[in-house]
């Protein structure tokens, strides 16, 4: 089975404080991503990447930065914490297409609800 | 503009019923759908998937329609459970890459 490790469950930090969120999957895939999920709001894309040193913007990407530095492993980083970043945030990675019964399916961590204060 | 949409929020149904979860979207590009199902204080799982070639698609108590002309989509559970209450994503990709998601359909199973 794919594993998908976040580093932390729960979180808190205060404003200002510069916060790592760690990710790591065991299954070689490609692509990793990097969500927030908010009440109402679904599953927002903060960052992704589709190969080692290389990332792409998703639709939030503001007041947040990546690093992938081996395949295996994704990191957020929240240059300055702010309140408005009190969120859920989920990792996920899924292969290139090559599989057709996999084709676009991702598997997400247990998510680290971080809190801002 | 939010191209994948669950219009409806939360759904409540009675065990042993069917449940209807919809879905809509508006880009043309997109041809793979998926569904996921989140428990809370755990990550999203994949539960089934369609490709736009495909009309339907049928795992179990699951099966996904997906109507291209309407772009619309829908998620059946027949009997529906109450193990089966969680919020249920919706999920649509271009190809390679990044999946674009709908803000979820709570749905609560009543034994």
């Amino acid at each position: 089975d794919v594993k998908v490790t976040q580093s932390s469950r729960y979180l808190v930090k205060r404003t200002g404080e510069k916060v790592f969120l760690e990710c790591v999957q065991d299954m070689d895939h490609e692509n990793m991503f990097w969500y927030r999920q908010d009440p109402g709001l679904g599953l927002r894309l903060i960052y992704f990447s589709y190969d080692v040193k290389m990332k792409e913007k998703g639709d939030i990407p503001e007041g947040y930065s990546v690093s992938r530095e081996k395949k295996e492993r994704f990191s957020l980083i929240l240059e300055s914490a702010s309140t408005n970043q009190t969120s859920m945030y989920l990792c996920a990675s899924s292969s290139l297409p090559r599989d057709s019964d996999r084709f676009g399916i991702q598997y997400f961590g247990a998510g680290t609800r971080l809190s801002v204060l | 503009d939010q191209q994948v949409k669950q219009n409806s929020p939360s759904l409540s149904v009675q065990e042993g019923r069917i449940s209807i979860l919809n879905c809509d979207y508006t880009n043309s590009m997109f041809d793979y759908f998926l569904w996921y199902k989140k428990y809370p204080a755990e990550g999203p799982t994949f539960l089934i998937s369609i490709s736009s070639i495909k009309d339907k698609n049928e795992d179990g108590r699951f099966t996904v329609f997906l109507n291209k002309s309407a772009k619309h989509l829908s998620l059946h559970i027949v009997p529906s459970q109450p193990g089966d209450s969680a919020v249920y994503f919706c999920a649509a990709t271009p190809g390679a890459g990044k999946s674009t998601f709908g803000d979820g359909t709570t749905l609560t199973v009543k034994p």
